[in-house]
């Protein structure tokens, strides 16, 4: 089975700090994916990567970068968090062709 | 631009069919999955269709793809308490290189005892 794993369930920051969210996915997979969830509006793409080193914005990537340095992993970060950055963000990777994407179990994250 | 639309709740009972709807806007749509999500966890992939299908069955799930309508239906037979749930639509669509994944909003499942 795929395993897709985020370092934290829960996460409490404060405003204007640095924050690091990681992701390790254990089946090669080349593509890795950023996503945040919030009521009402679904999942909403913040950026996704198709090879190591390689990264690509989604449509909502103000305020994030990422970094993909081994193929395993992919970490999202928040330059300088804000409030309206408090949401469950999920991870997720596939492989190429008609693979789904597999989800790690999310990351809630509250700015205060 | 894509668009993929989903009514945001459904209510059944214990033991009746449910059945969850989406449409989708991509013509270029090539897979079309359902995730389902728990309280506090991630997506779960449940199943896919490729668009070339119409239906796919699976155990208590059967989907249906109208590709002439964008139509996508997702049928649980037997619905049980543990299926409450938020259910996902999602098409991947796009050419090689530069496909993406777009999800709906998610329909919220509720199973009455």
């Amino acid at each position: 089975d795929v395993k897709v794993t985020q370092s934290s369930r829960y996460l409490v920051k404060r405003t204007g700090e640095k924050v690091f969210l990681e992701c390790v996915q254990d089946m090669d997979h080349e593509n890795m994916f950023w996503y945040r969830q919030d009521p009402g509006l679904g999942l909403r793409l913040i950026y996704f990567s198709y090879d190591v080193k390689m990264k690509e914005k989604g449509d909502i990537p103000e305020g994030y970068s990422v970094s993909r340095e081994k193929k395993e992993r992919f970490s999202l970060i928040l330059e300088s968090a804000s409030t309206n950055q408090t949401s469950m963000y999920l991870c997720a990777s596939s492989s190429q062709g008609f693979q789904p994407q597999h989800f790690g179990d999310g990351t809630r994250l509250s700015i205060l | 631009g894509e668009d993929v639309e989903q009514s945001l709740f459904l209510s059944v009972r214990e033991g009746d069919s449910s059945v969850i709807n989406c449409t989708y806007t991509d013509s270029s749509s090539t897979y079309l999955y359902w995730y389902k999500q728990e309280p506090g966890a991630g997506l779960q992939l449940l199943t896919y269709i490729f668009s070339n299908m119409d239906m796919k069955q699976d155990q208590r799930l059967t989907v249906l793809l109208n590709k002439k309508d964008k139509h996508l239906s997702l049928r649980i037979a037997d619905t049980q308490t543990g299926d409450s749930a938020i259910y996902f639509c999602a098409e991947k669509a796009g050419t090689s290189g530069t496909y993406k994944y777009i999800f709906g909003t998610g329909t919220r499942l509720k199973v009455l005892a």
